[in-house]
């Protein structure tokens, strides 16, 4: 199973404020992705990166922007947040391992943390 | 939903009895996936049929899979209240992601 980490779990801000969302993972999986889920609804793929210094945007438009400049890393940023941007943020990996266990592959399956709940006032 | 769809929306049953819980997509897959979501939780992986399987098996849970009708059944046999959770069908098209199902609530009364 990978280790996902992601903070901050719960946050409140205000709106036009600046807020970066951590995510780091210890598998050394090549592969992340961040997804964003209103309640009960469904998933929608907002940025990924097949690995260091690759990010690309997902199938929803988002105005936030997220970096990879180490394998364990992948924040996400938003530089001025406004309440439509309330919502849950899912970290997710996968692919390939390259922490020197051997080859390792997730075999197309993701793991992901625990969330990040935002709500901008 | 961008890519799937699940049937029913919400479902409440007693402890004891089976849960079936429906998924239909439009492209063609590698593989389609079930992920389980506790409330406020993130999501953790089922059991993954591949596209040239037809059913699959882990524990109490049963997954089929119908490419003509591009659609995919998850049936969770004698469930339990710790089964309430949302359950999702995610599908591996080969592009750069899953994409996931509406989600079907699930809610097992004890």
């Amino acid at each position: 199973e990978a280790d996902i980490y992601q903070t901050p779990r719960y946050l409140v801000i205000g709106t036009g404020k600046k807020i970066t969302l951590e995510c780091s993972q210890t598998m050394g999986h090549d592969k992340m992705y961040w997804y964003q889920q209103d309640p009960g609804m469904e998933l929608h793929l907002i940025h990924y990166s097949y690995g260091v210094n690759s990010t690309e945007k997902g199938d929803l438009s988002s105005e936030s922007t997220v970096s990879r400049i180490r394998t364990e890393h992948f924040p996400l940023t938003l530089e001025s947040a406004r309440p439509s941007h309330t919502s849950q943020y899912l970290c997710a990996t996968g692919g390939q391992s390259g922490l020197g266990q051997g080859f390792l592959d997730s075999g197309n399956t993701i793991y992901f943390g625990e969330g990040s709940w935002l709500t901008v006032v | 939903s961008q890519q799937g769809e699940e049937d029913p929306q919400a479902l409440s049953i007693q402890e004891g009895e089976n849960a079936t819980m429906n998924c239909s997509y439009k492209t063609s897959i590698n593989n389609l996936q079930w992920y389980r979501q506790n409330s406020g939780r993130g999501l953790v992986h089922l059991i993954l049929i591949r596209s040239n399987e037809r059913e699959k098996h882990s524990g109490r849970l049963r997954v089929t899979l119908d490419t003509s009708k591009k659609s995919s059944s998850l049936l969770i046999t004698a469930s339990r209240a710790a089964d309430t959770a949302s359950y999702f069908c995610a599908m591996d098209t080969g592009r750069r992601a899953l994409t996931f199902g509406s989600g079907t609530r699930l809610q097992v009364q004890p």
